[in-house]
């Protein structure tokens, strides 16, 4: 079975201080990994895919993740924080064969002036 | 560029009462599918389509119908509304379905069941 765990149900950060987003899955098999950000009364937008090629994986808006076979993680990074960057993030997974994602239960980021 | 569209964007509905909620795509997918997302539980699949005329089940089907007559259309149908079904609904699609290919999501229908 596949699931992904998001530790942390809501973040805070300064502006311009570091963005840590936890994320860690759990797969028999090595799975295609993606981040998803959701802004107010808007739907999912894809931030960045893993798909095997590359274990650094960079995506729009300046965030970036890493896949850590070994720590079953893909964690979601950005080195400054903007105002804009407040939103719910989601993790999700997904295998060859599975029709569907299975979502981690979001980390909401706040952003403090 | 409309992308994924849903109709109607709120709904309140009395318990029993029935209603579709209607999701359109424009980019000629193949692949679509209905969530529902409930606080603390991220996003769920109630049922998917491989393309025109095919519906399957996902991970919380009961209490759902859907229906894929035309390709760029995806129906999500509740016959008899219960409290329990009091959530946020997003339609995505996808061109394929390869574990690689994105998912673009509407940007949702809030329904409320009294």
């Amino acid at each position: 079975a596949q699931s992904v765990t998001q530790l942390g149900s809501h973040v805070s950060v300064s502006e311009g201080a570091l963005v840590l987003l936890r994320c860690n899955y759990s797969s028999s098999v090595p799975p295609y990994l993606f981040w998803y950000v959701q802004y107010p009364n808007q739907g999912l937008q894809l931030l960045l895919k893993y798909t095997s090629a590359a274990t650094l994986v960079k995506g729009i808006n300046g965030f970036e993740a890493e896949f850590k076979k070994s720590e079953t993680s893909f964690h979601l990074t950005k080195p400054s924080a903007h105002m804009s960057d407040a939103a719910e993030y989601f993790c999700a997974v997904r295998q060859t064969g599975a029709n569907n994602l299975f979502f981690g239960t979001g980390t909401r980021l706040t952003v403090i002036p | 560029n409309a992308g994924v569209t849903q109709t109607p964007k709120f709904r309140v509905l009395k318990t029993g009462q029935s209603m579709t909620l209607l999701c359109a795509q424009d980019m000629n997918h193949e692949y679509m599918y209905w969530y529902r997302q409930d606080p603390g539980m991220g996003l769920r699949l109630i049922h998917y389509s491989v393309g025109e005329g095919t519906t399957a089940k996902g991970e919380v089907p009961d209490g759902y119908n859907v229906s894929r007559l035309k390709k760029q259309n995806f129906l999500l149908g509740l016959e008899s509304a219960a409290p329990s079904q009091t959530s946020v609904y997003f339609c995505a699609s996808s061109f394929t379905g390869t574990a690689t290919n994105i998912q673009y999501f509407g940007a949702g229908t809030r329904l409320s069941v009294l």
